[in-house]
Formats: C-alpha cells, sequence, structure tokens
C-alpha cells in the first residue's frame, strides 16, 4: 500500500511567504518525519513528531499531525531562497516509507 | 548531527558489471540502511543493518543485492550484475545517536551515489 503522498506536488512562492505542504498516509504509525532534498543531494532530516504529539515547533518549521484523518502538514514561515528544495513525509521505524515529495521553489 | 559519507558521487558502468556502493558512517554504530530514488521518484527502502547482519529488506533487495560491512567501518551496497532500471540514486543512512546500540527513528543520509547503467 502507499504510504506518504505529499501534496501539493509542486508549490511555488515568494521569497518572504508561508508555505504549506501536506502529507497523507494510511496504516498507523508511530511518528512521522519530515525531510528535506536539495536537488541531486542526500536528505536532511528536518524534524519528527511522534504519533502522541499534534503539533511541533523547530525554528521556522511548523508541523502538526492528525491522526484521525492520517495527515500531517508542514509549514516553513518567511521563506527564504535557500528553502528552495524537495520536501518528503516519512513514517516507519527502522524501514522509513517516504511520500512523492512537494518541489518547493521560493522566488526571490 | 555528521552525515556519513558515500564513495563514489557517481559511477557509470556496462549492463551486467559489477558495482560497489561505499558507505563510512561514524564508527561502532550498528544501524545503517541503504535507500534508492530513481530520477524523478519516491524514495525507496532496500535493506536495514543490524550488527553485521541484515535485519530486513524489500522486495527490490533481490539476490543481485548484498551488502556487507568488510572491514568493521565501511559498509558496502554491492549489485552483482547490473541493469539498466538499477540506474538511481543510492543512498546510505545510518541510526541517530541514541547511543550506538539503540535504534531511533531519525535517520541520517549521506549524499548518495548516481549510480548509472549504461
Amino acid at each position: 500500500s502507499q504510504q506518504g503522498e505529499e501534496d501539493p506536488q509542486a508549490l511555488s512562492i515568494q521569497e518572504g511567504e508561508n508555505a504549506t505542504m501536506n502529507c497523507s498516509y494510511k496504516t498507523s504509525i508511530n511518528n512521522l518525519q519530515w525531510y528535506r532534498q536539495n536537488s541531486g543531494r542526500g536528505l536532511v532530516h528536518l524534524i519528527l513528531i511522534r504519533s502522541n504529539e499534534r503539533e511541533k515547533h523547530s525554528g521556522r518549521l511548523r508541523v502538526t499531525l492528525d491522526t484521525s484523518k492520517k495527515s500531517s502538514s508542514l509549514l516553513i514561515t518567511a521563506s527564504r531562497a535557500a528553502d528552495t528544495a524537495s520536501y518528503f513525509c516519512a513514517t516507519g521505524v527502522g524501514k522509513l516509507t517516504f511520500g512523492t515529495g512537494t518541489r518547493l521553489t521560493i522566488i526571490p | 548531527e555528521p552525515e556519513v559519507t558515500q564513495t563514489p558521487s557517481h559511477q557509470v558502468t556496462q549492463m551486467g558489471q559489477e558495482v560497489i556502493l561505499r558507505c563510512v558512517p561514524i564508527s561502532n554504530h550498528l544501524y545503517f540502511y541503504w535507500y534508492r530514488q530513481i530520477l524523478g521518484q519516491k524514495v525507496e527502502f532496500l535493506v536495514s543493518f543490524y550488527n553485521n547482519e541484515i535485519s530486513e529488506k524489500s522486495e527490490i533487495f533481490d539476490d543481485q543485492f548484498s551488502v556487507e560491512r568488510p572491514d568493521g567501518s565501511n559498509f558496502t551496497l554491492k549489485i552483482r550484475s547490473t541493469k539498466l532500471e538499477d540506474s538511481a540514486m543510492y543512498f546510505c543512512a545510518r541510526g541517530s545517536s541514541g547511543g550506538p546500540y539503540t535504534r531511533t527513528d531519525t535517520q541520517y543520509f549521506g549524499p548518495g551515489t548516481r549510480l548509472t547503467v549504461l
């Protein structure tokens, strides 16, 4: 079964605006993570939220988790050009299952 | 936390050839993982490796693939007879520092090896 589908697939916003990406999953989870991938590079861990948490913050990042809807959102506030990347949600312990990703472009 | 390093950054090979991709994690960590990402597609789990043994593998990880830690530090992924469809980015990851014996959920990825099979 597919696990972790992000939307939108692509998002372009002006620098300084907020960017919101969503992730849906199908099976029950212990936690959900968000990773960033710059073009052609490795994945960088951003934030992990556990199934008993509803919201978590890290700097300009805010993640929410709604286990009843099996969905999560990643909000990046005050976006910068350096935030241009693909963003993936991932679920699992050990074996991570990644979503399809949102390609975020910040326009200077 | 520092990432792992991977070599080579790009490998070009002929179909049917064997390739070995290398990962150099921080020493004495026990949990390692290999993933691949075909261009434009999802990152897919291949195999997890704990204490020098495979702990879990995906359907992709068939008999053409093998992993080992030959010298106690480097962690390798071998593809015995490459196919065109093996062309992808291959990422090594390690578990986070909950201590080398603790499997925590966060994984730290290397920069990847781009494998091109001609």
